[in-house]
């Protein structure tokens, strides 16, 4: 699959623990964006990252942080988990950042269930 | 601060009939949008875009700066077209994604 790649597909944890979601991007693509699908606040933009650079932030909290690795992949992290961090997590990427809009591939998401 | 607006969370058509899915945004610069939708089972995958004036899979949307509306119309519906439908607004700074809560479309036989 040249798509987006999302791993895992689905986690389970407990209030407090730490969780790491990874995210593959088509290939040739630079960035990364993280977005989080709730029942509550639908689909929010998280944070992007080009090239191994944070390039945007939205509502994302302090206790989530992201990071790109040279090969292009991106890891979310999120630590002290509450609750109301049970969402569909997805992982886009796009060709290029530079002013322009391109399209964003979206990955099938991380399910993320804290109890 | 911009937001994208879907006021109908169901849309329930019969197969053949014309369908109109809404969406209203606020931005104060000069927007993008975009319809997205999700398939059942499927991943969020593009639909349309306005700066492209298509026409996907018999749909169209045409930004309306006056009304500040992008609605998604397809004049005769397809038991295929069922999906989740989501409107979202790039706000030309960060290339990040502004989606409304989304329509859910249901084409009944």
């Amino acid at each position: 699959d040249s798509g987006v790649t999302q791993t895992p597909k689905h986690l389970i944890t407990a209030t407090g623990q730490r969780v790491t979601l990874r995210c593959s991007p088509r290939s040739g693509d630079l960035s990364v964006y993280w977005y989080q699908q709730s029942l509550d606040q639908g689909l929010q933009f998280l944070i992007q990252y080009y090239n191994g650079e944070e390039r945007a932030k939205g509502n994302i909290l302090e206790r989530f942080s992201a990071q790109q690795f040279p090969d292009l992949h991106s890891e979310l992290n999120l630590s002290s988990l509450e609750l109301g961090d049970s969402a569909l997590y997805f992982c886009a990427s796009s060709p290029l950042f530079s002013g322009q809009t391109y399209e964003q591939y979206f990955g099938p998401g991380t399910r993320l269930t804290v109890t | 601060a911009q937001r994208v607006t879907q006021p109908e969370k169901l849309l329930s058509v019969f197969k053949g009939a014309p369908v109109e899915l809404k969406c209203n945004y606020s931005y104060s610069g000069s927007p993008e949008l975009f319809w997205y939708v999700q398939y059942s089972r499927q991943r969020l995958q593009l639909l349309l875009r306005h700066i492209s004036r298509e026409s996907i899979k018999g749909f169209t949307a045409d930004l309306n700066k006056g009304e500040t509306s992008f609605h998604l119309k397809k004049p005769f519906a397809q038991e295929e077209d069922s999906a989740m439908y989501y409107c979202a607004l790039n706000n030309n700074a960060g290339n990040m994604l502004t989606f409304g809560g989304g329509t859910r479309l249901m084409v009944k036989p």
